[in-house]
C-alpha cells in the first residue's frame, strides 16, 4: 500500500530536549517536504527536499533541521525545542513538486512543555 | 500578497443533498489550485487539481471547478453522505511555485 509514515503520531516533551520525527514513504517519490498546521494559521510549509541531498527553506524554517540521505526518509529535527513549536505536523511526499498531488503522513501531535 | 479564504468555516447539511464549497483567492496569476480533505487524526488526502488553463475537473461525486477571472474555485459534492463528514481545504499554487493553503470549511453531513 502506497504511504507515507510519520512516527511518533503523538509527543509531549520539554523545552530543549532534542527530539527527531521521522518520515518515510514507500512510493519512489523524488519531492518531500513537511508542514506545520496551527489554528487560524493554516498550513505551512517548514522545508523541503527535491531529491536527495537536495533540502530548502520552506515558509517558517526556525529552530528546525532536516537531511535527505535517502530518497525515501526525511526526518524533522528539533534541536532545541519551544513551546512555540507545539503544533501538528505533516509530511507529504509527491512524484513531482508542482503538478503532482502531494500524499500526507497521519500526522504528528506535538506539545511542547 | 495572495490570499485563500474558505467560507463559510463551517457547514452542516442533511445526507442526500448537493452542495458547493467556495475558495476565493485575491491574484488571478495562479499556477493550479488543489481540493484537499481532511479527517481528524488523519493527514489530507487530494482530491482534485486544476491547472490554471483548465476550468474543472471530475472524480467520482467531486467536480471542481475554477474561474481564474474572477478568483474563485468551487468543489461540488453531489448526494452528500455522512461519510464525506470532513474539512475541505483548496491550496493555490503561485507562478512562483509557492503554495497558499485556506483554513478549511468543516462539513458535517447529518445521516
Amino acid at each position: 500500500e502506497a504511504q507515507v509514515t510519520q512516527n511518533p503520531r503523538y509527543l509531549i516533551t520539554v523545552t530543549g530536549k532534542k527530539l527527531t520525527v521521522t518520515c518515510s514513504q514507500n512510493m519512489n517519490h523524488e519531492y518531500m517536504s513537511w508542514y506545520r498546521q496551527d489554528p487560524g494559521l493554516g498550513l505551512r510549509q517548514i522545508y523541503y527536499s527535491m531529491n536527495v541531498e537536495v533540502t530548502d527553506k520552506g515558509d517558517v524554517p526556525e529552530g528546525y533541521k532536516v537531511s535527505r540521505k535517502e530518497k525515501r526518509n526525511f526526518p524533522l529535527i528539533l534541536e532545541s525545542p519551544s513551546p512555540n513549536q507545539t503544533s501538528l505536523y505533516f509530511c507529504a511526499s509527491s512524484s513531482g513538486p508542482y503538478n503532482q498531488p502531494q500524499h500526507f503522513g497521519d500526522g504528528t501531535r506535538l506539545s511542547i512543555l | 500578497k495572495q490570499e485563500v479564504t474558505q467560507i463559510p468555516a463551517a457547514l452542516s447539511v442533511p445526507e442526500g443533498e448537493n452542495l458547493v464549497l467556495n475558495c476565493s483567492f485575491t491574484d488571478s496569476a495562479i499556477y493550479n489550485l488543489q481540493w484537499f480533505r481532511q479527517d481528524p487524526g488523519k493527514g489530507l488526502t487530494s482530491l482534485l487539481l486544476i491547472q490554471s488553463s483548465q476550468r474543472e475537473q471530475t472524480s467520482g461525486r467531486l467536480n471542481a471547478s475554477l474561474d481564474k477571472s474572477s478568483g474563485r474555485s468551487t468543489l461540488y459534492i453531489a448526494a452528500s453522505q455522512p461519510g464525506d463528514s470532513a474539512t475541505y481545504l483548496c491550496a493555490v499554487r503561485l507562478r512562483n511555485r509557492k503554495l497558499i493553503w485556506g483554513l478549511g470549511t468543516s462539513l458535517a453531513v447529518n445521516p
